[in-house]
């Protein structure tokens, strides 16, 4: 059973909607984050944060933004979203000791915007 | 900075072939290292890990050994199956407790 929750799942959406991508996990992991995965594979980190009012900025910059008002919600949205957003979107969290544990990541949002 | 190196794939094997895939890691502290696989459709999961020099991490009949002179963790399965057909991702961690992943490399096994 999953501990940490991404959906949808899958999501065809026109260019300029708004749109928000969930993140829950259960595990009352601190920190948390939102990676983009491109077709070739590669994983670039967008967003990261520590705890609770905590968001920072990843290796790639991305046009999304997310917020982090209870431990266990992480929401990325994306105001106005273009073809060039359409990729799979993955979702992980840690516990303080990252070192040993490593992430969990959820299932993955798959955009695609036409 | 940290990095982490593997080999490109595709890899593709015939069912109950042996499998190696090469990591290599920037030999910043001492870091702890991960195998992740990633099933199609799927996100990350957790595959095995080895935190300290000389540790042997294991799961599903895959292992990796965290070999410090070579700053290698190279993943091995003895006989692949089918089922492992996956993308797999090497990892370190890094001095903010952050993991940096390596490219990945996909694995096809034919019967």
């Amino acid at each position: 059973e999953a501990d940490i929750y991404q959906t949808p799942r899958y999501l065809v959406i026109g260019t300029g909607k708004k749109i928000t991508l969930e993140c829950s996990q259960t595990m009352g992991h601190d920190k948390m984050y939102w990676y983009q995965q491109d077709p070739g594979m590669e994983l670039h980190l967008i967003h990261y944060s520590y705890g609770v009012n905590s968001t920072e900025k990843g290796d790639l910059s991305s046009e999304s933004t997310v917020s982090r008002i209870r431990t266990e919600h992480f929401p990325l949205t994306l105001e106005s979203a273009r073809p060039s957003h359409t990729s799979q979107y993955l979702c992980a969290s840690s516990p303080p000791g990252a070192a040993n544990y490593g992430y969990t990541f959820g299932s993955g949002t798959r955009l695609t915007v036409v | 900075g940290n990095s982490v190196t593997q080999m490109e794939g595709p890899v593709t094997l015939s069912e109950e072939a042996f499998l190696t895939i090469n990591c290599t890691y920037t030999a910043t502290g001492y870091p702890s290292l991960f195998w992740y696989v990633q099933y199609p459709g799927e996100g990350l999961q957790l595959l095995l890990k080895a935190t300290k020099a000389d540790d042997k991490g294991s799961n599903k009949g895959f292992e990796a050994t965290y070999r410090k002179e070579t700053t290698s963790f190279h993943l091995e399965k003895g006989s692949v199956q089918v089922s492992d057909s996956a993308v797999y991702f090497c990892a370190r961690n890094n001095a903010g407790n952050m993991l940096t992943f390596g490219g990945g490399t996909r694995l096809m096994v034919k019967p």
